[in-house]
């Protein structure tokens, strides 16, 4: 059973507007959630994190927010650009770390120009 | 400075065969993770290594396994292959085994068992 679930494979946006990827888990014992964006033939690059002791993060114009009794997260990516249009994985862990990831089966983002 | 590299990119194998992949961690990283993605299940972890030794080990069936070497490069093996294995095996490196180092990813290595 998938303890993160992406359940949009696929979003299109608008160069300029707000890309909004959602991410969902079940393991209440996560308390590390991050974001990895992988283009084709690379391997994901880590985007941005958040621990659970915290509901939001920003990072330029990446922003994730973190609803812990929803056990929802949620990416924003604003203004949207054409280079962000790659596949989005939203991954979780236990302990704080950034080890032994669990990952989302992935969201492709399209930025539209 | 050169990333992860993970050889071979693409490997077709028969049932019950068994596959070795390769994978080169950034220089100076000694922390190496391997992890399996199939379109149903996206990325699941496999194992860490550090220091030649094994630190963690996901939920995997025994045909599953790795090693590292001195030099901080890491194999995976799985032996007698099913369908279900075909998929891409990506390979991950940080500077140590520690949280607040971050994990950089090779491009992977698809495998197609027929």
């Amino acid at each position: 059973d998938q303890q993160v679930k992406q359940n949009s494979p696929s979003l299109s946006v608008q160069e300029g507007r707000i890309s909004i990827l959602n991410c969902d888990y079940t393991n209440s014992m996560f308390d590390y959630f991050l974001w990895y964006k992988k283009y084709p033939a690379e391997g994901p690059t880590f985007l941005i994190s958040i621990s659970s002791i915290k509901d939001k993060n920003e990072d330029g114009r990446f922003t994730v927010f973190l609803n812990k009794s929803a056990k929802h997260l949620s990416l924003h990516i604003v203004p949207s650009q054409p280079g962000d249009s790659a596949v989005y994985f939203c991954a979780a862990s236990v302990g704080g770390s950034a080890r032994q990831l669990t990952f989302g089966s992935g969201t492709q983002l399209t930025v539209l120009p | 400075k050169a990333g992860v590299t993970q050889t071979p990119r693409y490997l077709i194998k028969t049932r019950g065969q068994q596959v070795t992949l390769s994978c080169s961690p950034i220089s100076g990283h000694r922390s190496v993770s391997w992890y399996q993605q199939t379109p149903g299940q996206g990325l699941q972890f496999l194992f860490e290594y550090f220091s030649e030794t094994q630190r963690n080990k996901g939920n995997f069936p025994g045909r599953f396994s790795g090693r590292q070497f001195s030099n901080s490069r890491s194999e995976m093996n799985v032996s007698t292959l099913e369908l279900g294995d075909s998929a891409l095996y990506l390979c991950a490196s940080s500077l140590l085994p520690d949280s607040t180092y971050e994990q950089y990813f090779g491009p992977g290595t698809r495998l197609t068992v027929t």
